[in-house]
């Protein structure tokens, strides 16, 4: 597609329960990045995609949090046990090596 | 360790007067740099960048930013101030031997008319 596409848009789930954040990158893009945002936040590094395996998911907070990639485009963020914590915006982007991101408009999860 | 530093959280300015937003980084190799807008409610769009060559580099919306390598800074600009500028917007740097961008912690730009 033209862009960065993430599904949903906004998501509320009850503290406890899984949730899938799905992101569809710009189609040949290799590398694939998810960030997070809290509530006036910057943005926090979760994990980086090149093709399907990830060399750096050093930003994962937990063990709770987990992504993978396929065919080297869709990627799913999975997120276990949700917390109050886990509230956020939750932002994907795809990039070639020297250009920058281009970001989606993100996930916007509420844990309650 | 690298990283990048926005020292103000907020930047205000008249409509029409000039404005800077802040950045510099700290130093390991020679590092790619970036700006990012944030309008409310929406992602964030790429304004400009710097990899190599001139230091003084030109981006949309009428934005400048100039690459200081002695000071490591990499401050964005934009000669008159619009009310529509008002954002958050966010330096990042980028190593040649990484592929992650590592982001500021973002400046909220507030242009009064």
């Amino acid at each position: 597609g033209a862009g960065v596409s993430q599904s949903p848009s906004n998501k509320v789930t009850e503290k406890g329960k899984d949730v899938e954040l799905r992101c569809d990158p710009i189609s040949g893009h290799t590398a694939l990045y998810w960030y997070r945002q809290s509530l006036g936040q910057g943005l926090e590094f979760l994990i980086y995609f090149q093709g399907n395996s990830a060399p750096d998911k050093s930003g994962l907070p937990s063990d709770r949090f987990s992504a993978e990639r396929t065919g080297g485009s869709v990627s799913t963020l999975t997120i276990q046990r949700t917390q109050q914590e886990d509230s956020a915006v939750y932002l994907c982007a795809s990039s070639e090596r020297t250009d920058g991101y281009t970001f989606g408009s993100g996930t916007r999860l509420t844990v309650v | 360790a690298q990283s990048v530093a926005q020292p103000e959280d907020q930047v205000n300015v008249a409509e029409g007067n000039p404005l800077t937003v802040k950045c510099t980084y700290s130093v390991s190799g020679n590092p790619y740099l970036f700006w990012y807008v944030q309008y409310p409610n929406r992602g964030l769009q790429f304004l400009l960048k710097y990899i190599t060559g001139d230091n003084l580099v030109k981006g949309s919306y009428g934005f400048e930013a100039e690459f200081n390598k002695s000071q490591t800074s990499f401050h964005l600009k934009k000669p008159s101030a619009l009310v529509s500028d008002s954002a958050l917007y966010f330096c990042a740097v980028r190593y040649y031997n990484t592929d992650k961008l590592i982001f500021g912690t973002g400046t909220r730009l507030q242009v009064f008319p």
